[in-house]
């Protein structure tokens, strides 16, 4: 069965330095990986997605995230965090192959101070 | 664009009562899903369409049902409310692997249920 690992409840970093939130999964096939960010009272926002290709991928808001396979983790990354980055975020992998449906990990809530 | 439009966006029900929340998205997407999302459990599959006419469970079915009479609406019927089903509910809907690059799925803002 598919399923998503967030190690972290909650990740604290400094406004201007590097943050990671971490994701590990487990899939029979190839991986269709994503992150979402949710702030306070609303809905799922997609921030980037890796289906194939470069290890590397480059999304929404400055964030990146880099595939390791034999690692199998998909951490999140941004080289300097901002105070509005504070949010909840969730990785997440297509169900089965046909991809009809998401699996969610259980969130990372990320708190950037000033 | 709308996007994904769920209501009602807030909602009071007591124990026994039913309901229904609306799901419709006007982006042509094959595929619908509902998700429940419970503080430090993440958002859990409810129930999953992969087209008009044909409907799936998901994780966590129990007390819940769901039909798709058209490519647009996706409603969740609950069908005798619960404390349990005390939740914030998301309806997504998405393209298939094989016919889109864009395989992201787009969110609605949300329901948000209590049953007391």
């Amino acid at each position: 069965a598919q399923s998503v690992a967030q190690p972290e409840d909650q990740v604290n970093v400094a406004e201007g330095n590097p943050l990671t939130v971490k994701c590990t999964y487990s899939v029979s096939g190839n991986p269709y990986l994503f992150w979402y960010v949710q702030y306070p009272n609303r809905g799922l926002q997609f921030l980037l997605k890796y289906i194939t290709g470069d290890n590397l991928v480059k999304g929404s808001y400055g964030f990146e995230a880099e595939f390791n396979k034999s690692q199998t983790s998909f951490h999140l990354k941004k080289p300097s965090a901002l105070v509005s980055d504070s949010a909840l975020y969730f990785c997440a992998v297509r169900a089965n192959q046909a991809g009809t449906a998401l699996i969610f990990g259980k969130g990372t809530t990320l708190s950037v101070s000033s | 664009n709308a996007g994904v439009t769920q209501t009602p966006k807030f909602q009071v029900l007591k124990t026994g009562q039913s309901m229904t929340l609306q799901c419709a998205q006007d982006m042509n997407h094959e595929y619908m899903s509902w998700y429940r999302q419970d503080p430090g459990m993440g958002l859990r599959l409810i129930h999953y369409s992969v087209g008009a006419g044909i409907t799936d469970q998901g994780e966590v079915p129990n007390g819940y049902n769901v039909s798709r009479s058209t490519t647009e609406d996706f409603p969740l019927r609950l069908l005798s409310a619960a404390p349990s089903q005390t939740s914030v509910y998301f309806c997504a809907s998405s393209e298939p692997l094989r016919r889109s690059r864009h395989t992201e799925a787009f969110f609605g803002q949300g329901t948000r249920l209590t049953v007391v």
